[in-house]
């Protein structure tokens, strides 16, 4: 198929604990973006990744694309409360069209 | 700017009925593109457009129907809704610029289907 397979689907850590979500596909990428989605909410974009091996911070969250590009990953550090929500990884294609993986699901607890 | 709004944000409707789901953008975007989102499925490709005229079919298209006669309006349509559509449904639109842009999406409408 034309998803992307994320892992795990949920995780719980309390407030100070890091978290990491990977995202895996058995084809190569030509790019990989990563979206955030509050309880209740809209996804909201994030970053895009394309180069092979590529790494992104902002801030507290790190982005990774592996160096066969078949694979990606968003770490934060040292969670927060306002970190919670879903993350999701989506493989973009032309003309616009997001081939979402099924999200990671992250509950902080204080 | 207003971004992408979708109305309404609710909506229960019993099986068979019909209905249209509103998504307009104000960005001048070319890209148009419907999801539905369900509990751990993620976001799948409802139907998407290149411009104004142009549509096409993405990953779940069965049971519903698009146009788009303005850059601004991206209409999803229901014919006659089934409880399988129970869901909720995200419009985005972004930009023809580079090869691979972000996706802006509006807030959604949760639609459940008696």
């Amino acid at each position: 198929g034309q998803q992307v397979m994320q892992i795990p689907q949920y995780q719980h850590v309390q407030e100070g604990e890091d978290f990491t979500t990977y995202c895996n596909s058995s084809t190569t990428l030509s790019n990989i973006q990563w979206y955030k989605q509050r309880p209740g909410g809209h996804p909201v974009f994030l970053i895009q990744l394309v180069k092979s091996g590529e790494v992104k911070k902002q801030k507290r969250l790190t982005f990774q694309f592996g160096e066969a590009k078949k694979n990606s990953s968003l770490h934060i550090t040292a969670t927060q409360t306002t970190d919670v929500g879903t993350y999701f990884c989506a493989r973009g294609s032309t003309l616009g069209r997001l081939y979402f993986g099924r999200g990671t699901q992250l509950t902080v607890w204080p | 700017n207003a971004g992408v709004t979708q109305t309404p944000k609710f909506q229960v409707l019993k099986t068979g009925q019909s209905m249209t789901l509103q998504c307009a953008q104000d960005m001048n975007h070319e890209y148009m593109s419907w999801y539905r989102q369900d509990p751990g499925m993620g976001l799948r490709l409802i139907h998407y457009s290149v411009g104004a005229g142009i549509t096409d079919q993405g990953e779940v298209p069965n049971g519903y129907n698009v146009s788009r006669s303005t850059t601004e309006d991206f209409p999803l349509r229901l014919l006659s809704a089934a409880p399988s559509q129970t869901s909720v449904y995200f419009c985005a639109s972004s930009s023809r610029g580079e090869l691979y842009n972000e996706q802006f999406f509006g807030p959604g409408t949760r639609l459940t289907v008696l």
